[in-house]
This record gives structure tokens, C-alpha cells and sequence, in this order.
């Protein structure tokens, strides 16, 4: 079965801190990968997605990931974080043949900013 | 905003009753989407429903039941509710493009509603 494995569970930073968060997903074939944000008391709202071309891919205030298939991963980076990033992240996988919407999303990772 | 609204936003039942969690689809959205966050994990699929009819379902019990209707809103019903069901119920709405209702995946979700099962 597919599965989406996001290693931390919770970070902390101080602003302007470098953010990396990992994910890996489990499926050989073709994925669309995506990661989603959730601040707090708002909806879940898509950060970036990967389909196809360029494995580097940039999203809303400053994020980007990258998509390496030979290790399943597709990590989110931001090179100088704020307080308002303060949210949770979940990244998520959906085959690529498009079929359904069903999406297969990580456990979540906390992200706290401290000013 | 999403454009994506649910109803109830909070709700109370207890273990055995059937509770029915209604969404509005974002404006020129066919397809919606439920899920199942519990507390602490990640949303998981539970069915998508696109010209009204199931379209793919996650791992479920069949007393999670749903539907559609013409102008693309949906329901979700919970039949003989159980402690587990307890959860953040995440409806989301999208744009498929294929005869078959394939979807990218990238879905605009409401603010779900909030079960808690006595």
C-alpha cells in the first residue's frame, strides 16, 4: 500500500532559521507530490505541487521542494523562515495516472517560529 | 478563503446514532472529496464523488456512505457511530477534467467539521 512518511513530527526554529522538512513516499510509479500547509484556525491550503518537468519546484512565500525519484523524496525547503510560517505541513502523493482524487498525505509536521 | 464551506462546524453524538456532514464544492468544482483527519495525523481518503457517483473510496466501512447531488454539494453519512469515528471531517472540492473524473489531486478543502462521538 502506498504511505507517505514525513520524519519530524515537530520542529522549532528561531527566524530566519533555514527550514528543511522530509518526506518520502512508497509507490514506483508515477506520483504527483504536493505539500500542504495548515496555520493555524484556516483551512488546508496547497503550498507547491510537483507533476512533471523541473524536479525543483517553487510555491507560495518562499518555499520550494525538490523531487529526487531514485529516493522517493520530495523535501520542502525555505532558506529564511518567519513567524508567520508557524503552522502544519503535511505532504501528500497521488498517483500519476490522475485517477481519483484520492490524496495519500504524511502524518503532519509542526512547525513553531519563534521570534 | 476556499469557496469550500461544510456544515455542521461542530457537532456531539453518541456511540450507535448517524450523523450527516454536509459540504458546498468551490464554484466550478464537479468533484468532491472526503477525509478523515483524527487528531495528530494526516488526513485520510475516505471517497470522491464526481457526477454523482462514487469514484474511488479509501479504507472504510461501508457505514461511511455519501453523496452528491446535481449542483455538485455532497453529503457524508455515518451510520452506528463508534468512539473511533471521533475526528476533524475535511470535505474538498476540485476540478476533474477526464471522462473518467481523473483529478491531479490538487483539492481546496474546507474547514471541516468536528465530530466527537460519546
Amino acid at each position: 500500500a502506498q504511505s507517505v512518511s514525513q520524519h519530524n513530527h515537530h520542529v522549532i526554529l528561531s527566524e530566519a532559521a533555514s527550514l528543511e522538512l522530509g518526506c518520502n513516499y512508497s509507490y514506483g510509479g508515477t506520483v504527483n507530490l504536493f505539500w500542504y500547509v495548515q496555520y493555524p484556525g484556516q483551512h488546508l491550503q496547497l503550498l507547491l505541487k510537483y507533476f512533471s518537468g523541473d524536479p525543483l519546484v517553487k510555491g507560495i512565500k518562499g518555499f520550494e521542494a525538490e523531487f529526487i525519484k531514485s529516493k522517493f523524496s520530495f523535501n520542502l525547503r525555505k532558506p529564511s523562515v518567519q513567524w508567520s510560517d508557524t503552522a502544519e505541513y503535511f505532504c501528500a502523493v497521488n498517483h500519476g495516472s490522475g485517477n481519483t482524487g484520492k490524496l495519500i498525505f504524511g502524518q503532519g509536521t509542526t512547525l513553531q517560529v519563534k521570534p | 478563503e476556499t469557496g469550500v464551506t461544510q456544515s455542521p462546524t461542530h457537532l456531539i453524538k453518541t456511540r450507535g446514532q448517524q450523523v450527516t456532514l454536509r459540504c458546498s464544492s468551490q464554484s466550478g468544482h464537479n468533484t468532491v472529496s472526503w477525509y478523515q483527519q483524527a487528531l495528530g495525523q494526516g488526513p485520510q481518503f475516505i471517497f470522491q464523488y464526481y457526477r454523482e457517483e462514487e469514484n474511488g473510496r479509501g479504507n472504510f466501512p461501508p457505514r461511511f456512505s455519501g453523496l452528491q447531488f446535481p449542483n455538485y454539494s455532497s453529503e457524508l453519512n455515518v451510520n452506528a457511530l463508534e468512539l473511533d469515528d471521533s475526528a476533524l471531517y475535511l470535505c474538498a472540492s476540485s476540478l476533474a477534467l477526464g471522462l473518467a473524473g481523473e483529478n491531479t489531486g490538487e483539492l481546496f478543502f474546507g474547514e471541516g467539521s468536528r465530530l466527537t462521538v460519546l
